[in-house]
C-alpha cells in the first residue's frame, strides 16, 4: 500500500554512466527527502525539498543532484557514476501541518557501480 | 533537535514484551518523541510519537516519563517480524529540519 514509489529497485551500472533514480509520491506531500545508507550503517540525509523549485543539500556531501519541478516527483541524478556511489538510496516525504509530521519512505534503490 | 541515547542492541524472546529505552535529557518543551523502525534495509517505518502523555496504537505503546527526559517503546507481544533497528528521534513538530535517525537499537527477537 506504499504511496511513495522508487524505481528502479535494483540497478547495476558501469563507471561513468549517468543515472537517474526516480521517486514519486501520491500523497500531495510538500516535503521530500533523499537518504543514503550503506549496509549496516546509519541513514544520512543527502538532499531535501520543501516544495516545488526548492532543493537543499543535506548533512552528507553528495555528488548527486536533485530537482523538484512537480510536487509529486523528486528524482536524483548522478552525472557520472563511480564505485564510491554504490549504496542504497531511500526517498521519503512528509507533510507540513499534519499532526505527526510522519515520514513515509519508499522501498529504496540499491545501486551498484562496477 | 535534542540528542537521544539508545542501547546498541537488545534481545527479546518471541511472545514476550520488548521494552526499548531512549534517553533524551535535553528535550525541549515543544519537542515530540518519535519512534521509527527499519526492517532489514527497507525504508524506515513510522511507529508512534508523543509529547508528554503515554500513547498507544495498533503497533506499540510509548511511555514518556513525567520529566520527559526518557521514554520507552513497548512492543507488547514481540514476533520474529519485529526484528529490526528501532530509532528514537526527538524533534519539534514544526521543525524545518529533516529527521536525523542516528544509530538506533538493533532488536533481535528469538524463537
Amino acid at each position: 500500500e506504499a504511496d511513495i514509489y522508487q524505481t528502479p529497485r535494483y540497478l547495476v551500472i558501469g563507471t561513468g554512466k549517468k543515472i537517474t533514480l526516480e521517486c514519486s509520491q501520491t500523497m500531495g506531500h510538500d516535503k521530500m527527502y533523499w537518504y543514503q545508507q550503506d549496509p549496516g550503517m546509519e541513514l544520512h540525509l543527502i538532499h531535501y525539498s520543501y516544495g516545488v523549485n526548492s532543493t537543499e543539500k543535506g548533512d552528507l556531501s553528495s555528488e548527486s543532484t536533485v530537482s523538484r519541478i512537480r510536487t509529486e516527483h523528486f528524482p536524483l541524478t548522478l552525472e557520472s557514476a563511480r564505485p564510491s556511489h554504490t549504496s542504497q538510496y531511500l526517498c521519503a516525504s512528509s507533510a507540513q501541518g499534519t499532526p505527526n509530521y510522519g515520514y513515509t519512505f519508499g522501498s529504496g534503490t540499491r545501486l551498484t557501480v562496477v | 533537535d535534542a540528542k537521544t541515547t539508545q542501547p546498541t542492541s537488545m534481545d527479546c524472546a518471541e511472545g514476550r514484551a520488548a521494552n526499548l529505552p531512549c534517553n533524551h535529557s535535553t528535550i525541549s518543551g515543544n519537542e515530540y518523541v518519535y519512534w521509527y523502525r527499519q526492517i532489514h534495509s527497507q525504508g524506515p517505518q513510522y511507529i508512534i510519537h508523543g509529547l508528554k502523555n503515554n500513547e498507544t496504537n495498533e503497533m506499540a505503546s510509548l511511555i514518556i516519563t513525567e520529566d520527559r527526559k526518557s521514554s520507552t517503546l513497548i512492543l507488547p507481544h514481540a514476533t520474529l517480524r519485529d526484528t529490526a533497528v528501532y530509532y528514537c528521534i526527538v524533534r519539534a513538530a514544526n521543525s524545518g529540519y529533516a529527521l536525523n535517525f542516528g544509530k538506533g537499537t538493533s532488536l533481535l527477537v528469538t524463537p
